[in-house]
Formats: C-alpha cells, structure tokens, sequence
C-alpha cells in the first residue's frame, strides 16, 4: 500500500522568505502522479503544484517549486518570497496508477508578518 | 461552472441515525471519491467509483455505504452513525489526474 508522510506537523516563515516542506512516500509503482494541496481555513482544498514521475524536471509553478527525488522518494515544496496569503494547511498526495490519491498528515505553514 | 457540490455543509447527528451525504459533479467526470478528515490529520480515502455503477473500498470503508448510478451523483450513506464518524467529509471527482473538491461536510454525532 502506498504510504505519505509528512514529518512536520508545523512551520513558520517570515513575510518574503522562504521555506521548504519535506514530504516522502512509500511506492512499487514506477508511474505516478505527486501533487501539493493547500487547505485555508475555508477549507477548501486547492492544488499548488503537480510533478509526474516519469518527469525529472521539478515542476514550478510561480513561487512554488518542487525538489522530486525519485530514487529517494521525496517530494519537497519550496515557498519562495512567502506571503500572508500562504498560511495554511500543505498537504503532500500521490496518486496511484487506479487513480486513488493518498494523502499526508499536513503541515500547518504560518507566515509571520 | 459549479463543479462539485455537497450538501448539506453542516449536519449534527444522534448516535444510531443514519442520513445521506450528497455529492453531485457538473465536469462529467469519471472518477469521484469520499474523504473523510480528522481534525489535525490528512484526508482518508473511504471509497471511490472510477464510473456509473462501480465502485470499490477505501482505507476506512467501515460503517459507509456508496452508489453511483450517474455519472454526476456519488452519495454517502452513514447507517448506524457513531461517535467515530464525527469527521469533515470531502467528495471530489477527477477526469485524469488533478482532483477537484467540494467544499466538505461537517458531520458530529453525539
């Protein structure tokens, strides 16, 4: 069974800094797909950032990037230039090749003015 | 462009009733999903349906039953609710690979 973990419950950055979000997952399948959700207190959950395993180029999406470390299994978000508007929940997923995505337990992110 | 929708948002239920989460989708998805989310954790998948008329067990299926005769309807049906099902509950649906989310259930059973 795939397996997503997340070892930091909770992080804080500084207004403009930036920070990195560890994630690693436990896989057998050589085709997948990972993904970074951020959940605000609305509670609605919001992709960030999507990386396909069979890509080795990290994924970048404006401020947000990825460092995918097949081999390792790892899955970070790096926030550059964070912003208040960024505190929330980040939850790391991997999706499976039967289409069932798996999630970690979170990282509560907040951003200090 | 709704996406998926879920009713009720917020529902409180007595120990031993049993009622319905909806959860409709406009995308003409195949895949949709339940989740359920304990305060502090991730989201738990409970079952999901890759089209009209099937669909398979999650990690916690215990104490759920699904149906999906439409490609757009995907309920959740709690029989006996417990103590244990106080949770957020999410529906959500993909084409491919990106998901999309409704904006979950708050379910307390006491």
């Amino acid at each position: 069974a795939q397996t997503v973990t997340q070892s930091q419950p909770e992080m804080s950055v500084q207004e403009a800094e930036t920070v990195t979000l560890s994630c690693t997952y436990d896989t057998s399948e050589s085709d997948y797909y990972l993904f970074w959700y951020k959940q605000p207190p609305s509670r609605q959950m919001i992709l960030v950032i999507r990386q396909e395993a069979y890509k080795q180029q990290n994924a970048t999406e404006n401020r947000f990037s990825v460092n995918f470390q097949k081999a390792a299994k790892s899955f970070s978000l790096k926030i550059s230039d964070s912003q208040l508007g960024d505190a929330a929940m980040y939850f790391c997923a991997y999706l499976t090749g039967a289409n069932n995505l798996f999630f970690g337990t979170g990282t509560r992110l907040t951003v200090i003015p | 462009n709704a996406g998926v929708t879920q009713t009720p948002k917020f529902r409180i239920l007595k120990i031993g009733q049993s009622m319905t989460l909806q959860c409709t989708q406009d995308m003409n998805h195949n895949y949709m999903y339940w989740y359920r989310q304990d305060p502090g954790m991730g989201l738990k998948l409970i079952y999901y349906s890759v089209g009209a008329g099937i669909t398979d067990k999650g990690e916690v299926p215990n104490g759920y039953n699904v149906s999906r005769s439409t490609t757009e309807d995907f309920p959740l049906r709690l029989e006996l609710a417990a103590p244990s099902q106080t949770s957020v509950y999410f529906c959500a649906s993909s084409l491919n690979t990106e998901a999309f989310f409704g904006q979950g259930t708050r379910l307390t059973v006491v």
